[in-house]
């Protein structure tokens, strides 16, 4: 059974700073990983996805990584701003699945 | 549309009532998928569509819960006799194919069902 899941929890950091979220999953045979981020009582939006054959994906600020043998990804976010506060979600789309099975999140504050 | 719609946006029902979700997916996109977020972020998938066929109904509570999505309609999500278990956020997402690596899940903003 796939499982995901998301270090740290909750990310308190000053504005400016350089950061990382980590996400983790079991089984490697995935299609590819999401990275949502869900704003408070709102849907989510999808910020990077990454196919499975892929190493990384960039965006702006945004940099995803993949590590599909050790079941790991990392959501790289530079020069981070009170905007980007957010809950951010990563999910896979499991290849015998069309069902994207997701982490429980990263609660990130960013402080002015 | 270019976005995926979901009315109504809250929906508050007494223990026992019937519920009604509906969801219009991106023009052209020719999945569907529901998914539950109860406490804590957890996403629970629920059933999904390709068109109007059911494609996989392994996350539905059978005795409850029924979905449909008919042509040149929005697709509905239907909870018989609510519990206050179902109250969760729920969304709908849409992609233009499945089963690839290509494959991206567009959400909705989500409805919010309070049970009482």
């Amino acid at each position: 059974k796939q499982e995901v899941t998301q270090i740290p929890a909750a990310l308190s950091v000053p504005e400016g700073e350089n950061l990382v979220l980590n996400c983790s999953f079991t089984d490697s045979a995935i299609y590819n990983l999401q990275w949502f981020r869900q704003d408070p009582g709102k849907g989510l939006t999808s910020l990077l996805l990454i196919q499975s054959s892929q190493r990384e994906q960039t965006s702006g600020r945004l940099n995803a990584s993949l590590d599909k043998s050790s079941g790991r990804s990392t959501l790289y976010i530079a020069a981070s701003q009170p905007g980007d506060s957010a809950t951010y979600l990563c999910a896979v789309l499991k290849d015998s699945s069309y069902k994207l099975i997701f982490g429980s999140g990263t609660r990130l504050l960013v402080r002015p | 549309g270019e976005e995926v719609a979901q009315t109504p946006k809250h929906l508050v029902r007494g223990e026992g009532q019937k519920a009604k979700l509906y969801c219009a997916p991106i023009k052209g996109h020719s999945y569907v998928f529901w998914y539950q977020q109860v406490l804590k972020n957890e996403f629970k998938f629920l059933i999904s569509f390709q068109n109007e066929n059911v494609f996989d109904e392994t996350g539905m509570p059978k005795e409850r819960f029924s979905a449909k999505c008919l042509p040149n309609s929005p697709c509905s999500l239907e909870i018989q006799a609510t519990k206050l278990e179902d109250s969760a956020v729920y969304f709908c997402a849409s992609s233009q194919s499945a089963g690839t690596v290509y494959n991206e899940q567009f959400f909705g903003p989500g409805t919010r069902l309070t049970v009482l």
